[in-house]
Order: structure tokens, then sequence, then C-alpha cells
């Protein structure tokens, strides 16, 4: 296993475009996170995922955000009508279990709105 | 709410010399603590972590961090450093049966020289 695998690394977007990113996470971690880190800050909770279902979306940060994870596998996350303020790197993370068990973290993809 | 404030955004230190890595939180319920570290173009690796028991924690790499519920810190510390523990530090929370969402604080940069 290579672990939170995040694509792509880099994506480049006119202001006004949609853009979507994917992340697979660690094979049978039921449990699946977003995250978004400006520049210079820490990461921000966005919305998580057990298995299939979405159980915290309330931290999205506008309805422009949607996140899916239809078959409890792989996740995408995406952003309609991108803004310059949208720039930043977005973390995926997954964990596995209940209680308390370790997220494990993507390389993130950076994006950045022109 | 919680929140997390890491109280210094950069600490440069010198080769071999200690270093202690200072972070506060707030939180009306009990909670999980937790540093990370983030490599330049890497994902977050989880350094240590406080759950439950001993206030004392250690954790990969020589970090150990202790737990202070009075004072509601969780400082890190190296007795010394290396230089190739240059790198962005992370204080986070969790609180118990939030699904293991984590908040970030905004991070420091520890910057070891020769």
């Amino acid at each position: 296993d290579t672990g939170v695998s995040q694509n792509p690394r880099h994506k480049i977007t006119k202001r006004g475009q949609n853009v979507t990113f994917r992340c697979d996470p660690i094979s049978e971690h039921n449990r699946l996170y977003w995250y978004r880190q400006t520049l210079g800050q820490g990461p921000e909770f966005l919305t998580y995922f057990q298995n299939e279902a979405q159980l915290e979306k309330s931290r999205l940060l506008s309805d422009r955000f949607s996140a899916e994870r239809p078959k409890g596998s792989f996740s995408t996350l995406e952003i309609q009508r991108t803004e310059q303020g949208d720039s930043a790197m977005y973390l995926c993370a997954s964990s596995s279990g209940q209680g308390w068990t370790e997220a494990f973290f993507g390389q993130g993809t950076r994006l950045t709105v022109v | 709410a919680q929140s997390v404030t890491q109280l210094d955004s950069q600490v440069p230190v010198f080769e071999e010399a200690p270093v202690e890595l200072r972070c506060n939180y707030s939180s009306s319920v009990s909670v999980y603590l937790f540093w990370y570290v983030q490599y330049p173009n890497q994902g977050l690796q989880l350094l240590l972590k406080y759950l439950s028991g001993s206030t004392l924690v250690k954790g990969i790499n020589g970090f150990e961090a202790e737990f202070n519920k009075s004072q509601t810190s969780f400082h890190l510390r190296k007795p010394s450093v290396h230089i190739s523990d240059t790198a962005e530090y992370f204080c986070a929370v969790s609180d118990f049966g939030a699904g293991n969402m984590l908040t970030f604080g905004g991070g420091t940069r520890l910057m070891v020289k020769p």
C-alpha cells in the first residue's frame, strides 16, 4: 500500500472554471477527510465520510464546494466557479476503525486560481 | 468550539540545542491532542499524541510533549535538534466522538541552523 494518493498534485485554473480533485485513501480505511491549507496557516477541516456517508459537511466553505465518495473508496472534491480566494492546498486523509485512529495524510493538491 | 494557538510562527535554533514549540488550546469539552510535522512538499505526519494516561508523551524522532490541563497547553520539546528537524510543526486537537476531525493551529516553522 502506497498511502493516501491525491491527484492532480498541482492544478492551475482560470477564475470561474470548475475543478475536481481526487483522493484515493489507504485500502480499507473507512473514514476519509478533506482539509484546506492556505499559505502560512494550519489545515482547516472541510468535510468527512464514513464509508460512503458524508457525516459532516457544515464546514464546507460555501455551496460552491461539494464532495462525494460514491462507493466508499475514493473521493472527489469539486469546486464550482472558482475564485482567487480558493487558491490553497487541498489535503485528504484517511483512517480506519472506530474511536480514535491515526489519520494518514496525502501530499495534497495545490490549486492556483488565476 | 475549539481553537489552537501556536504562539511562535518561527523558531530559529542552532543544531544540537534544545527546543520548545508552544501550543495552547481552548475547548469546552475534553480533547485529544496531537503534534504533526510537515516537511517541504510532503504530507502531514503524526509526531505524537495524547489520548489519556500519562501527561508526558513520547513520539518519533526524539520529540516529546507534556499535556498540562490547568494551563490548557501541550508544548513540544526536543533536547537536541538536528538539521533534519527543519520543518513546519502543527499542534491539533480533536474532541471525543467528533469523528477524529482535527482543529489545527497556525503552525510553527522550526529552522535549525548549523
